[in-house]
């Protein structure tokens, strides 16, 4: 079975440009999930959808990041316009819902964002 | 304001020795807690789990611990194997339905 995945695996921008991350999820999972991982603040929940649907964003650091869920196969995190801060690696995961321990979320590879 | 924390950044521990990863949340309200396993270059991966109404979950060489009253957890692996050497991530959950909240995770190296 395929697992989450995400693209691009590494992407080298300039600030000031746009940034779009994009994830396939586990077919039949309900809920996905962005976080962001870095050094000092560890691994952070950005946004979750369930059932397409954005549930919560509160983790959203500002408005010029974005994620949308067009259907149930595929989600993407934009950030525009992006700035050195905003390196870091992000993570998508998804998760059934039932029928696994509540709570266990399956993640893809990650991509790893640097802004120059 | 971290919910979930792990002091410990790094552990070094022998081949075949116990390697004992702590953690401690702060909301009482967290039902669940999980530890991740991460290889460098990889996505965190599902370890092993346990709800708040138990006090042990055993799997394999993988022991969790919840002590609820002092609001922190462990994770015992014995016998330790060179394989082991990840970092290892703490999560928690209120309900499992709404993202899990992560400390930053510890370093363990298991040395040969």
């Amino acid at each position: 079975d395929a697992g989450v995945i995400q693209s691009p695996r590494h992407e080298v921008t300039e600030m000031g440009q746009e940034v779009t991350l994009r994830c396939k999820p586990i077919s039949g999972h309900n809920s996905l999930f962005w976080y962001r991982q870095t050094m000092m603040r560890g691994l952070e929940l950005l946004i979750y959808f369930n059932n397409n649907v954005p549930i919560d964003d509160s983790g959203m650091p500002e408005d010029r990041f974005s994620a949308k869920m067009p259907n149930a196969s595929f989600s993407t995190l934009k950030i525009q316009p992006s700035e050195p801060r905003d390196s870091a690696v992000y993570f998508c995961a998804s998760s059934p819902g039932t029928g696994s321990p509540a709570g266990e979320l399956f993640f893809g590879e990650g991509s790893r964002l640097t802004v120059l | 304001d971290q919910q979930v924390k792990q002091n410990s950044p790094s552990l070094s521990v022998q081949e075949g020795r116990i390697s004992i990863l702590n953690c401690d949340y702060t909301n009482s309200m967290f039902d669940y807690f999980l530890w991740y396993k991460k290889y460098p270059a990889e996505g965190p991966t599902f370890l092993i789990s346990i709800s708040s109404i138990k006090d042990k979950n055993e799997d394999g060489r993988f022991t969790v611990f919840l002590n609820k009253s002092a609001k922190h957890l462990s994770l015992h692996i014995v016998p330790s194997q060179p394989g082991d050497s990840a970092v290892y991530f703490c999560a928690a959950t209120r309900g499992g339905a709404d993202g899990l909240t992560f400390g930053k995770g510890t370093h363990l190296i298991i040395q040969p």
